[in-house]
């Protein structure tokens, strides 16, 4: 099956500097790639997701980045703020072309901490 | 929020006993899906349902079995509880989209079960 990695285990940035979280996946079958935020207590919420036919994804201050060829992806967040203090977890999954899908494997999570 | 939602929100059994978490949904979704959540292990897949009556095991399936008889409904039942099984139990659904092409739509997540089996 499917095994994701994901680091770091904890990141701590200043305030307005940039965050960069990595994973790689093993299956080279995966095609979606989807990042989750959560905070304490809360759901995981998606944050942004990437498909495999595109390299580069961006939203406001928030991108992802896939290399297939490497079978890893990047979250990039950019001029961080106190709210992007959470747990991001990055996912790989099959999505079949029929319109199934296997269930997300999970990264174990990073903490960001976005120092004042 | 995505119309999921998860009873009872916190539980606390003793081992041995049979328990059965609810999901439920409104968004007539075709995929549900049950992972647990544990520190250092992130989120994990239990076991995820593609219509009704029709299920499938996931990474952490041992110990637990799942039914849904209408699509609005994913239940969870840990046969007999054990320790081992005190985690934040997520709730999470799909849908099948066609555009060109058949695609599902990213997983959206209930609030989750806190469950402590002592």
């Amino acid at each position: 099956g499917e095994n994701v990695e994901q680091h770091p285990s904890t990141l701590s940035v200043q305030e307005g500097d940039s965050a960069v979280i990595k994973c790689t996946y093993s299956d080279s079958a995966s095609n979606y790639f989807p990042w989750y935020k959560q905070e304490l207590g809360k759901r995981p919420q998606l944050i942004i997701d990437i498909r495999s036919n595109v390299g580069e994804k961006k939203d406001q201050r928030i991108a992802v980045t896939l290399n297939k060829t490497a079978k890893h992806f990047s979250l990039h967040i950019t001029e961080t703020q106190p709210e992007d203090s959470a747990v991001y977890f990055c996912a790989a999954s099959l999505m079949y072309s029929g319109g199934g899908a296997d269930g997300l494997t999970f990264g174990k999570g990073t903490h960001l901490i976005i120092q004042p | 929020d995505a119309g999921i939602t998860q009873s009872p929100r916190h539980k606390v059994t003793e081992t041995g006993t049979p328990v059965t978490l609810r999901c439920h949904q409104t968004e007539n979704h075709r995929y549900m899906y049950w992972y647990r959540q544990d520190p250092g292990h992130g989120l994990r897949l239990i076991h995820y349902s593609y219509g009704v009556k029709d299920t499938d095991k996931g990474e952490v399936s041992d110990g637990y079995s799942v039914s849904r008889s209408k699509t609005e409904d994913f239940l969870l039942t840990l046969e007999s509880a054990t320790s081992s099984q005190t985690s934040v139990y997520f709730c999470a659904i799909s849908a099948v989209y066609t555009i060109d092409t058949f695609y599902n739509s990213p997983l959206h997540f209930g609030n989750g079960t806190r469950l402590t089996v002592t």
